[in-house]
């Protein structure tokens, strides 16, 4: 089973400032999604990346396949950015496949 | 579209009883999946439909968890008997016609097995 973990676990910043989250994984896989989950509880899908890069506004995610790693940025960070982020990747058939990390607490003080 | 929908959003029972936790996927998804949110194993996927069709249930934690999609608008996850270690949030989600695209997700039931 694929091994992932995010880092930081925690961190707070203050509006303006650029965030960085990672992800690293053990085993190869299929695909990566970034997820974000509020502090109501809701989860919304960012990015599913299998590689290169891709942008939704101030959000940035990248992946080194080769590196088994990837970054979620994000430009300009406001309080309403503060959430959980959590990475999960696929890689095999089957609900066993599937692994998520344990989530970043992202906090943006005003 | 509505989203994802699920009911109940909260759900308090007792130990033993059965739990019927339902999902409406998104019009036009051809995959289900559910999901399991705890403070100490955070998020697991139970199991996935395509097309109707369970495609996999190694997620699912014993036998006291069953999933059924009798049609492409309508999923059942129940648990029977239900006890104190099942109190978690349930997620649904939703996905178009490859299951690794972006999934959107239904609000959660909150289940609390008392």
């Amino acid at each position: 089973k694929n091994e992932v973990e995010q880092s930081p676990q925690n961190l707070t910043a203050q509006e303006g400032e650029f965030i960085t989250i990672n992800c690293s994984y053990s085993v190869g896989i299929s695909a990566l999604h970034w997820l974000q989950q509020h502090p109501g509880g809701g989860i919304v899908s960012l990015f599913m990346l299998s590689s290169g890069k891709k942008k939704h506004g101030r959000l940035i995610a990248t992946i080194n396949i080769q590196e088994k790693h990837s970054s979620l940025h994000i430009t300009a960070s406001h309080p309403r950015d503060s959430a959980v982020y959590i990475c999960a990747v696929w890689s095999g058939g089957g609900a066993d496949g599937l692994t998520f990390g344990k989530g970043t607490h992202l906090i943006i003080q005003p | 579209d509505a989203g994802v929908i699920q009911s109940p959003r909260h759900e308090v029972t007792e130990m033993g009883q059965e739990v019927t936790l339902r999902c409406k996927p998104i019009s036009g998804h051809d995959y289900l999946f559910w999901y399991r949110q705890t403070m100490m194993r955070g998020l697991e996927l139970l199991i996935y439909f395509n097309n109707n069709v369970p495609i996999d249930d190694s997620g699912m934690p014993e036998d006291r968890f069953s999933a059924k999609m009798p049609n492409a608008s309508f999923s059942t996850l129940k648990i029977q008997p239900s006890e104190p270690r099942d109190s978690a949030v349930y997620f649904c989600a939703s996905s178009p016609a490859n299951g690794r695209e972006t999934q959107y997700f239904g609000p959660g039931t909150r289940l609390l097995v008392l």
